[in-house]
């Protein structure tokens, strides 16, 4: 059964460091998002991502993070300075075009020391 | 504020018995609306969706949907140890606002 796929699983990095986050949505899905998890809280949205655009984002989503589709399979989440709020688990997912229901990758598990 | 309330539990049920979980919105403008498990330290797995005001059953599990009241349910039938998790229900606005926002869980306890 298709799945997305997320790497890496874990990425430890240091307050100020950029990272990406990568994600492989399902190959016949168009739309493609991105939610976070700080541990013991409820999954946020940060962005969602149609014919090679942001459609829609959220609060959080601000001018650290940008989003790329940069070839035909992967779909990443920069971020470009972190901060220690930062720390939390990305979950990319997927959905095709005429369903709503989104399916979740495994998640980064994002630590800023 | 769009919201979406659940009891944080945990509900602790027998094995065996009927499990119910409930969640309120506060968004009248969603449209569909999702159940998702959670084991602790995974991504949310989804268990099923309900467009339309009723029932929708799929195997033990049944969602309940009542627009009106900005309600929606999950029954589990035949409770199962491995039903153990975090329930995380989730609306969005359907075609074209599809983002999903999510409730903060219920935690479920099944034992043996």
């Amino acid at each position: 059964e298709p799945e997305v796929t997320q790497t890496p699983s874990h990425q430890v990095t240091q307050m100020g460091q950029e990272v990406i986050l990568r994600c492989v949505p399902i190959s016949n899905h168009l739309y493609f998002y991105w939610y976070r998890q700080i541990l013991g809280q409820k999954v946020e949205f940060l962005v969602s991502f149609y014919n090679n655009e942001i459609s829609e984002k959220s609060e959080i989503f601000d001018d650290q993070f940008s989003v790329e589709r940069p070839d035909g399979s992967n779909f990443t989440l920069k971020i470009r300075s972190t901060k220690l709020e930062d720390s939390a688990m990305y979950f990319c997912a997927s959905n095709a075009r005429q369903a709503e229901t989104q399916y979740f990758g495994p998640g980064t598990r994002l630590l800023v020391l | 504020q769009k919201e979406v309330e659940q009891n944080s539990g945990p509900l602790s049920v027998p094995e065996g018995a009927i499990a119910s979980l409930n969640c309120t919105y506060s968004d009248r403008g969603s449209q569909s609306f999702f159940w998702y498990r959670q084991y602790s330290g995974k991504s949310p797995e989804l268990i099923m969706f309900i467009y339309s005001n009723g029932d929708k059953e799929d195997g033990r599990f049944t969602a309940q949907l009542n627009k009106a009241s900005q309600y929606v349910s999950l029954l589990i039938r035949d409770s199962q140890p491995s039903d153990s998790a975090t329930y995380l229900c989730a609306v969005n606005r359907g075609t074209g606002r599809r983002a999903l926002t999510f409730g903060s869980g219920t935690r479920l306890q099944v034992q043996p």
